[in-house]
């Protein structure tokens, strides 16, 4: 089993609906993070947690909510989807100050 | 500010030919440097990192990347590619003082190997 799942693996939607991405971790980590990633922009960090209590605002937070619902579990709502959204999402998870990230395969996000 | 920069969109290569897919970085303090590989429809996979120490890092796969301070350069490099590297590279970077924890990826450098 992946250490790191993200559901849905893909999501076709209309704009103005609220989506919600998931993410579940069996390493045990404190971090959790949520990238996008598009074509020439490379990864772009959404929000980051440290631990269940801390939730902080990464690069392009804008239109983004998150919730930490456990240790194992951190979700990234889009409240109101619009069509630049498209994009692929990963979660990604990291267990020290110099630890390398551990990605979950991510969720391939279609607004229409 | 942090930043990671690869020049490159794509590097060609034939296979048994060594390979090097650059990245520079900018960010205040100590750097924490990583490469990781993305294949087709998965996530990242880490390859290796610079911390502290000597300068030449091996990672998995047969990857190395060397540490240059005076050039804040962190190139990738294998001495002799295989097809099955063909993939998508990224280097990234993360600070070491407060307000630099965050990592800050490149936009990725496609590497192509030819049979």
């Amino acid at each position: 089993d992946a250490d790191v799942t993200q559901t849905p693996r893909n999501r076709i939607t209309k704009t103005g609906k609220r989506i919600m991405l998931e993410c579940s971790q069996t390493k045990g980590h404190d971090r959790m993070y949520w990238y996008r990633q598009d074509p020439g922009l490379g990864l772009r960090l959404i929000y980051y947690s440290f631990d269940v209590k801390d939730i902080n605002k990464g690069e392009i937070s804008d239109g983004y909510s998150v919730s930490r619902q456990a240790q194992a579990k951190f979700s990234l709502s889009l409240e109101s989807a619009i069509p630049n959204q498209t994009a692929l999402y990963f979660c990604a998870t990291s267990d020290a100050v110099a630890a390398p990230q551990h990605f979950g395969d991510g969720t391939r996000l279609s607004i229409l | 500010a942090q930043s990671v920069a690869q020049p490159e969109d794509q590097v060609n290569v034939a296979e048994g030919n060594p390979l090097t897919v650059k990245c520079t970085y900018s960010v205040s303090g100590n750097p924490y440097l990583f490469w990781y590989v993305q294949y087709p429809n998965r996530g990242l996979q880490f390859l290796l990192k610079y911390i502290t120490g000597d300068n030449l890092v091996k990672g998995s796969y047969g990857f190395e990347a060397e540490f240059n301070k005076s050039q804040t350069s962190f190139h990738l490099k294998k001495p002799s590619a295989l097809v099955s590297d063909s993939a998508l590279y990224f280097c990234a970077v993360r600070g070491s003082t407060s307000g630099t924890y965050k990592y800050i990826f490149g936009t990725g450098t496609r590497l192509k190997v030819l049979a």
